[in-house]
């Protein structure tokens, strides 16, 4: 079983350049999530899907836009990307949200903006 | 604010003692917790959860103990082995809600 699979798994950009996170999962979830892992911190909700055709803003949504394409796919979009946003970024799924059942993630996606 | 902290961000056991990562919460909505255990360059992975109608859990080797009173979350690994050293991170939610909070973590050692 994949999982969750995400792409690429290592990017460098320029300030000021675009870049699409691809994220897909093979298990029948409605919710899927986007993280970014900073060091020394805990993971933080940039944003995330309830359900297809619903995306809603977390803790950190300043800079990112995202899209469910359809019930497996959910990527994330840096428009201008910052130094700032230099980071592992992480996606994940679970059957439902909230106070039900766990999450399940990717490997990571390693972003540098140089 | 919504927050969940971990008390100590390393510890070091030797192989086969017991190993105790504790966790503080802020959210006294909360009602679900997990805990998650990210080995280097992959994804956190599930380890258990407990929902707040109860005060411990047991998995394999594992167990996790809930103190809703002074919002105290507690992972006990039993017979720590090499495999165990990673990073554990203790997560929040609620019923209804998506936005999973989660702890900086603790990385925790095994010695040989």
């Amino acid at each position: 079983n994949a999982g969750v699979t995400q792409t690429p798994k290592f990017q460098v950009l320029k300030t000021g350049q675009s870049m699409t996170l691809q994220c897909a999962q093979d298990m029948n979830h409605n919710s899927m999530y986007w993280y970014r892992q900073d060091p020394g911190m805990g993971l933080r909700l940039i944003y995330y899907s309830a359900s297809e055709g619903t995306t809603d803003k977390g803790e950190v949504p300043n800079g990112y836009n995202v899209s469910r394409l359809n019930k497996r796919e959910f990527s994330l979009r840096l428009e201008s990307a910052a130094p700032s946003q230099t980071s592992v970024y992480f996606c994940a799924s679970s059957e439902y949200g909230g106070a039900r059942t766990e999450a399940f993630f990717g490997q990571g996606t390693r972003l540098t903006v140089v | 604010g919504e927050s969940v902290g971990l008390h100590l961000p390393t510890l070091s056991v030797q192989e086969g003692d017991n190993s105790i990562i504790n966790c503080a919460y802020s959210n006294s909505a909360s009602d679900y917790f997990i805990w998650y255990k990210q080995e280097s360059g992959k994804g956190p992975q599930f380890i258990i959860d407990i929902r707040s109608n109860m005060d411990k859990r047991q998995g394999q080797r594992v167990t996790v103990l809930l103190n809703k009173t002074v919002k105290h979350l507690s992972l006990q690994i039993a017979a720590t082995q090499p495999g165990d050293s990673a990073v554990y991170f203790c997560a929040e939610n609620h019923t209804g809600g998506f936005k999973t909070i989660f702890g900086a973590g603790t990385r925790l050692f095994v010695k040989a």
